[in-house]
């Protein structure tokens, strides 16, 4: 059975600060890593991951994937109040129909 | 106009009820799923349809049942609800040569008495 387990589960931070969410996980015929933001309803997709050790980046957002260490670390530096989310890691797999397993999210409070 | 739309989005129903929440999308997908989430329990797949004729159980379809009316709708019925069917759904599209993008709709709150 595939499975994502995402840690810290909650986390606050004030406005500046650096944050490094992390996802594990374990996956049989592993074919890509996935963070997706929750603001208030409707989770928004952030990054594909399919290679180690590659940076994948967008603006203060930025995220690289380990396969021999099965995780992946979701950074976010000179946080914002805008980025309090619920942030979501799910892994895909090869297997038919490429289905996603979802981690149970970690929620990210900034505070000003 | 939100490219996956969902409805109701808010929903309050008695136990033994039958309760149908629909989505449609304009992103001209093949691929669309249901989601229920749950706190602390991320998304979990209820249902997932490659094409019209394509229609696949998730890993909690107990309780459920779908309909692809067109490429474009996907409904979801839960034939007789029941308190532990309380949750937020969501209906998803994904393209074929990208699965893993999904596009959410706003979601369907629904609570069962």
């Amino acid at each position: 059975e595939d499975k994502v387990v995402q840690s810290p589960l909650s986390l606050v931070v004030h406005e500046g600060d650096t944050v490094t969410l992390n996802c594990s996980y374990e996956v049989t015929n592993f074919r890509s890593l996935l963070w997706y933001k929750q603001e208030k309803k409707a989770p928004t997709f952030l990054f594909m991951l399919t290679s180690s050790g590659i940076e994948k980046k967008s603006g203060r957002l930025s995220s690289i994937l380990d396969k021999k260490e099965l995780f992946s670390i979701l950074n976010i530096t000179a946080t914002q109040t805008g980025d309090s989310a619920v942030y979501l890691c799910a892994v895909e797999s090869n297997n038919a129909g490429n289905m996603l397993t979802f981690g149970g999210g970690t929620r990210l409070m900034v505070k000003p | 106009d939100a490219d996956v739309t969902q409805t109701p989005r808010n929903r309050i129903t008695k136990t033994g009820k039958r309760i149908m929440l629909e989505c449609s999308q304009t992103k001209g997908h093949d691929r669309m799923y249901w989601y229920r989430q749950d706190p602390g329990l991320g998304l979990r797949l209820i249902y997932y349809s490659f094409d019209v004729k394509d229609i696949n159980k998730g890993e909690i379809s107990d309780g459920y049942s779908v309909s692809r009316q067109a490429q474009a709708k996907f409904s979801l019925s839960l034939e007789s609800a029941i308190p532990n069917q309380t949750a937020l759904y969501f209906c998803a599209t994904s393209d074929a040569g990208f699965p893993g993008e999904l596009f959410f709709g706003e979601g369907s709150r629904l609570t069962v008495l």
